[in-house]
């Protein structure tokens, strides 16, 4: 059974970079069949997708956070990270990792992880 | 920042039957992307419930149904149960914004 993990830390200040790691475990994230990404979800609010990556490295972020988001994978450790750079209070939210195929659905979908900005 | 809207909320007594729709555009649902749908229990992340329109991942009760129809698309619950009481969103994917997935506004259904 796919299991996906969120680690990182909860309290991130404004202006500084969030950081997450998604640990996979089930199966192999060099599958040629999905992709790995992060989707978010401020308290109270609506999901929204962040990014996603291929295990050759290959990127699809969202428009409306611009530049903001890098992703990486590491293969050897079946893990995949996101980075979300200058942070301000409307970045706080749930932040989940989750399998998808192309342009299609979230099959699975971490427990989520709660970050928080402020100072 | 949602570009499929759906209604706030709905309600409806145990074993009614209940709908929200997901309206989209051309460059996502119109366009022929698939329209697939999630259940959220308070507390929990989101779970498939509906994926390609109108297929049901396994275990999924058959209460649970889904369609499409132009820019629209519609998430059906028959026999309500309390257990369905929950936040659903549909979710697609948009042409124009550089191979985006998105998702509904969200809708939370209510059991009377």
């Amino acid at each position: 059974q796919l299991q996906l993990q969120e680690s990182g830390p909860g309290l991130v200040k404004p202006s500084e970079t969030l950081s997450l790691t998604c640990s996979v475990s089930g199966d192999s994230i060099s599958s040629s069949s999905y992709y790995w990404g992060w989707i978010r979800q401020p308290p109270g609010k609506g999901l929204e997708w962040i990014a996603n990556i291929y295990y050759s490295g290959t990127t699809y972020n969202n428009p409306s956070l611009k530049s903001r988001v890098t992703m990486s994978v590491d293969t050897s450790k079946n893990q995949f990270s996101l980075k979300l750079s200058s942070v301000t209070a409307a970045d706080t939210a749930v932040y989940y990792c989750a399998r998808s195929g192309y342009a299609s659905s979230v099959d699975y979908w971490g427990q989520g992880t709660l970050v928080t900005v402020s100072s | 920042q949602s570009v499929l809207t759906q209604p706030p909320s709905v309600s409806g007594a145990p074993g009614q039957r209940v709908t929200i729709s997901c309206t989209g555009s051309s460059s996502n649902i119109g366009a022929g992307y698939d329209v697939h749908w999630y259940q959220q229990l308070p507390g929990t992340a989101p779970k498939l419930l509906i994926y390609h329109n109108n297929n049901r991942p396994s275990g999924v009760p058959d209460r649970f149904s889904g369609s499409k129809s132009g820019t629209s698309a519609s998430l059906a619950i028959t026999g309500l149960q309390a257990e369905d009481e929950a936040d659903y969103y549909c979710q697609s994917y948009d042409s124009s914004l550089s191979g985006s997935y998105v998702f509904g506004t969200g809708t939370k259904v209510t059991v009377l």
